[in-house]
C-alpha cells in the first residue's frame, strides 16, 4: 500500500508570494491533518479535514487555509508569506475507526525569502 | 485536557548503551499514546503505540515503552542504543474517540560511537 505523498519536497518563494502544498492520504484514509513544524515552535497543529470538512483548526491566522477533496487528496494553501512560514509542512493521514494512529508523509520544506 | 510533557529535549549515550526517553501525560479520559521518530528531513514514523491493552508494549527496531498509569508516564526505552537511532523522538497522546492529537516538544537523541 502506498504511503503518504506530499509534494512538492522542496519549494523556495519570496515574501508575499503565495505557496499550495499537496497531499495524498494512503488509500482508503478519510482524515488528513497538517502541521507545521519548525526548531523554535516544534510541531505545530495546523488543520484537520475529515470527508471534505475541516473538523479541527489549529491556532494559526487566516492565510492559512486548506481543503480536501472528494478523494480524499488535500491541499493546503499559505498566502501573502512571510519569512517565519519557513517550516516543514508535514501531512498525515489516518483511519477515523481503530486506533487513530497517525501515518505521515515525508513533508515539503518551504523556505521563504 | 490533554497535553504531553517530553521530560529531556536532549539525550546523549553510548552506543551499546540504553536508552531511556521520559514522557509524561495528563488526559482527562483513556489516552491513546505513541511514540514516533522523525530523522533528519524526513516525515514522522511510529515506533509504536498503547492503546489500553498490555502495558508494556513493543515496538519496532528493539524499542517498547510501559504505560503507568498511576505515574501517568509513557517512557520509551531500548536496551542498545545503535548508531542508526540517533533521531528526534515524539511522545504523542490522543483520545480513543476523536481525532487530536498532542504531540510533545521532542526530545533529540544522539548516539555517541
Amino acid at each position: 500500500k502506498a504511503g503518504v505523498t506530499q509534494t512538492p519536497r522542496y519549494l523556495i518563494k519570496t515574501r508575499g508570494q503565495q505557496v499550495t502544498l499537496s497531499c495524498s492520504p494512503i488509500s482508503g484514509h478519510r482524515s488528513v491533518s497538517w502541521y507545521q513544524q519548525t526548531p523554535g515552535q516544534g510541531l505545530q497543529f495546523l488543520f484537520e479535514y475529515f470527508s471534505e470538512t475541516q473538523r479541527n483548526k489549529g491556532n494559526f491566522p487566516g492565510r492559512f487555509s486548506g481543503r480536501q477533496f472528494s478523494n480524499s487528496r488535500s491541499e493546503m494553501n499559505v498566502s501573502t508569506l512571510e519569512l517565519g512560514d519557513s517550516a516543514l509542512y508535514l501531512c498525515a493521514s489516518s483511519l477515523v475507526e481503530g486506533y487513530g494512529e497517525l501515518f505521515f508523509g515525508e513533508g515539503s520544506r518551504l523556505t521563504v525569502l | 485536557a490533554q497535553s504531553v510533557t517530553q521530560l529531556d529535549s536532549h539525550v546523549s549515550v553510548s552506543e551499546g548503551t540504553p536508552v531511556l526517553l521520559r514522557c509524561n501525560y495528563s488526559s482527562s479520559y483513556s489516552p491513546s499514546l505513541f511514540w514516533y521518530v522523525q530523522h533528519p528531513n524526513k516525515g514522522l514514523q511510529l515506533l509504536l503505540k498503547y492503546t489500553s491493552a498490555a502495558t508494556l508494549v513493543k515496538g519496532i527496531n528493539g524499542f517498547e515503552a510501559e504505560f503507568k498509569k498511576s505515574e501517568t508516564s509513557f517512557h520509551l526505552t531500548k536496551p542498545s542504543a545503535h548508531m542508526s537511532d540517533a533521531a528526534e523522538y515524539f511522545c504523542v497522546v490522543s483520545l480513543i474517540t476523536g481525532n487530536q492529537f498532542y504531540f510533545g516538544t521532542g526530545t533529540s537523541l544522539t548516539v555517541i560511537p
